[in-house]
Parts: C-alpha cells; structure tokens; sequence
C-alpha cells in the first residue's frame, strides 16, 4: 500500500478565501503530481514536479499553485477560492523510470 | 476524438459473475497500460500494470491489451460485492525522456449485486 497522504480530507471554505491542501509521501518518490477529478470526468493533471525544486502546470489550466522544497511534500495553494474551485483533488507521486503513480485518499473541496 | 475512450457504465451484475471493462485509445505513442479501482470518497488504488500486448493475470484479475487494435480490457472472474467501484483505465508513452504523464478514461461504476 501507498504511503501518500493528503490533508485535510473535506474542507468547506466560503469564496476569497486562500487555501492550501498538503500532501506528503514517505516513499522517497522524486515525482508528485496533482489532478483534478469531477463526478463522472476523467483525471485532469493540473501540476506536476520531477524533483525539489521543479514544477510544471499540467494539461488542465488552474489558479493554484505548487511549490516543491522537499523531496516527500508537495503542497497546493490556492490564493483566492472560487465557488469553480469545488472539486475533488488528487495528489499522485511514483519514482523515477517507473511509470505507475500511486495516489493519496484525495481531499474534497467545496466552495461557497 | 478524446485519446482515450471508456464506456462510463454504470454496469450492475450478479455475484460471481464475469466482468470485462474495457478502454480503447487513439494515440500510438501509448505503450504502457494501468488499470485502478476508486471507491467512493477514496483515491484511485493501482490493480494491475502491464507494458506488453498480451494477457497479465493477477489473481482473479487479468488484464489485455491488443496494441494493434488500441484495445484494452480488465476481466475480473468471480466477482464480488466489495468489487463495486469506479474502475479507471491509465495509459501513458514509453518517450525514455521525462515524460511520465498518464491519459485516463473518464471510468466505469461497477456494481456487483449479492
């Protein structure tokens, strides 16, 4: 099983305010990644970071921001939230030459 | 045309029958090929992963994959309740650089009646 853990695992936040979801492995994988997941649509990538110090804007345009300082944390923020932001929010890592990703429980937020 | 196609269900069967889900894709690239299971209010949790055409069997698991028709296939025999989920298929390119990105399908809701 996966070491990967996300926190909190429900937030319910009124709009404007900033937030931001952690997530941390404690397997040493050098590659995170965060999705975007809505009822019934497929995984949108929305950030991603190949090492400390490293991060990428995925496929999915988004007005959250990462940051990479450790290798095991990789923390998502968002500086003014939206009623658009509500989503569930996936965070992903693997190690480097391997291609399967290993996902946390995922944190779901609400914005109202 | 999305990269890759998934049937969303939903898709209800009796215990202990045969299920097959199945993905296709349109982008040759795609060489290596994964398929999770997501309960609700869960992450998705890694089944099977295979790099080959061909049957890799886990269990009562077995996934296919025929790269010549872009077809993929997760069988599970014997089905149970606890198997009611949300299965997602993965598939990503073998570039040998530094893309490890994965496409998914949008997933099919199972479930197995008792």
């Amino acid at each position: 099983e996966a070491d990967i853990y996300q926190t909190p695992r429900y937030l319910v936040i009124g709009t404007g305010k900033k937030i931001t979801l952690e997530c941390s492995q404690t397997m040493g994988h050098d590659k995170m990644y965060w999705y975007q997941q809505d009822p019934g649509m497929e995984l949108h990538l929305i950030h991603y970071s190949y090492g400390v110090n490293s991060t990428e804007k995925g496929d999915l345009s988004s007005e959250s921001t990462v940051s990479r300082i450790r290798t095991e944390h990789f923390p998502l923020t968002l500086e003014s939230a939206r009623p658009s932001h509500t989503s569930q929010y996936l965070c992903a890592s693997n190690r480097q030459g391997i291609h399967e990703q290993y996902f946390g429980p995922g944190t779901r937020l609400t914005v109202t | 045309q999305k990269e890759v196609e998934q049937d969303p269900g939903p898709l209800s069967v009796p215990e202990g029958a045969i299920v097959s889900l199945n993905c296709t894709y349109s982008n040759s690239a795609f060489q290596y090929f994964m398929w999770y299971r997501q309960y609700s209010r869960k992450g998705p949790e890694l089944l099977m992963y295979t790099y080959s055409s061909g049957n890799k069997e886990d269990g009562r698991f077995t996934a296919q994959v025929d790269k010549s028709s872009k077809y993929i296939s997760l069988f599970i025999r014997d089905s149970q309740p606890s198997d009611s989920a949300t299965y997602l298929c993965a598939m990503g390119p073998n570039s040998g650089g530094s893309n490890y990105k994965l496409t998914f399908g949008k997933g099919t809701l199972l479930t197995v009646n008792p």
